[in-house]
C-alpha cells in the first residue's frame, strides 16, 4: 500500500524556467511533509519542509505548497538550474501521533537542460 | 560541522552471513533512524532509537536489530543475510523527539551486496 505517490518519474525542464514536482499522499494521519534531493551514490540531502497547519513554505529557490483537502504537495524550484538535476523524494510523517517515522514516495528524477 | 557519517562504505557478504553497518549522528542530535532503499524505490524505515530506546519498527523481520549507545552513535545489525538484503543503507539524524524540529537528515549511506 503505496501512502505517499510520486506519479511522474520523470520531469525534464529548460534551465531557467520553473520544475513543478507532485507529491500525493492517502493517510489522513500524515501532518508533516518534507522534500529531499538525492544525488547518485549520497545519501538524501533535506531540502524543505511544510507542517500540516501551513499551506506554503518558502525557503530561497525552493517553495512547498500543501493542500490538505486534496491530499497533495508540490516542490516548485525557480529558476531551475542544472545542479537542480537529481532524484527528489516526498516523505511525510505523523508528527501529532508521536511517529516521526519517515514514509518515502518512490521519486522523480528532474532533469534541468542547459 | 560534521553531518552523519556511516562505516562501512560499501559491504560484500554471502548468503547466511551477519553484518554490523554503523552511524554516527550529527553532534547535539539525540535521535537516530535507520531506512533501507532498494533500487527505483524511495527509503523504508527500518527503526528508530531515541535515548537509547527503540521508538519505531518498521515491517521488517527480527533477523534485523539495532541499538544506540550513550553517545547517540547506532548499529544496525542483520542476521542470516538474504540476496533480497542487498539495498543501500540509510541513517538519519534528528534533534530530539518533541523538539518542534522533525527534519531528518541523512549520512551517505552504506551499500550492502549480498552474494
Amino acid at each position: 500500500d503505496q501512502q505517499v505517490k510520486q506519479n511522474s518519474p520523470s520531469l525534464s525542464v529548460q534551465e531557467g524556467r520553473i520544475s513543478i514536482l507532485n507529491c500525493d499522499y492517502t493517510n489522513s494521519m500524515f501532518d508533516y511533509f518534507l522534500w529531499y534531493k538525492k544525488y547518485p551514490a549520497e545519501g538524501p540531502t533535506f531540502l524543505i519542509s511544510i507542517s500540516s497547519i501551513k499551506d506554503k513554505n518558502e525557503d530561497g529557490r525552493f517553495t512547498v505548497f500543501l493542500n490538505k483537502s486534496a491530499k497533495h504537495l508540490s516542490l516548485h524550484i525557480v529558476p531551475s538550474q542544472p545542479g537542480d538535476s537529481a532524484v527528489y523524494f516526498c516523505a511525510a510523517s505523523a508528527i501529532r501521533f508521536g511517529n516521526e517515522k519517515l514514509t518515502f514516495g518512490t521519486g522523480t528524477r528532474l532533469t534541468i537542460i542547459p | 560541522d560534521a553531518g552523519v557519517t556511516q562505516s562501512p562504505t560499501h559491504l560484500i557478504k554471502t548468503r547466511g552471513q551477519q553484518v554490523t553497518l554503523r552511524c554516527s549522528p550529527i553532534s547535539g542530535h539525540k535521535s537516530v533512524s535507520w531506512y533501507q532503499q532498494v533500487l527505483g524505490q524511495g527509503p523504508q524505515f527500518i527503526f528508530q532509537y531515541y535515548e537509547k530506546e527503540e521508538r519505531g519498527r518498521g515491517n521488517f523481520p527480527d533477523r534485523f536489530s539495532a541499538r544506540q549507545f550513550p553517545n547517540y552513535s547506532s548499529e544496525l545489525n542483520v542476521n542470516a543475510l538474504l540476496l533480497g538484503d542487498s539495498a543501500l543503507y540509510l541513517c538519519a539524524s534528528s534533534l530530539a523527539i518533541g523538539d518542534n524540529s522533525y527534519e531528518q537528515y541523512f549520512g551517505p549511506g552504506t551499500r550492502l551486496t549480498v552474494t
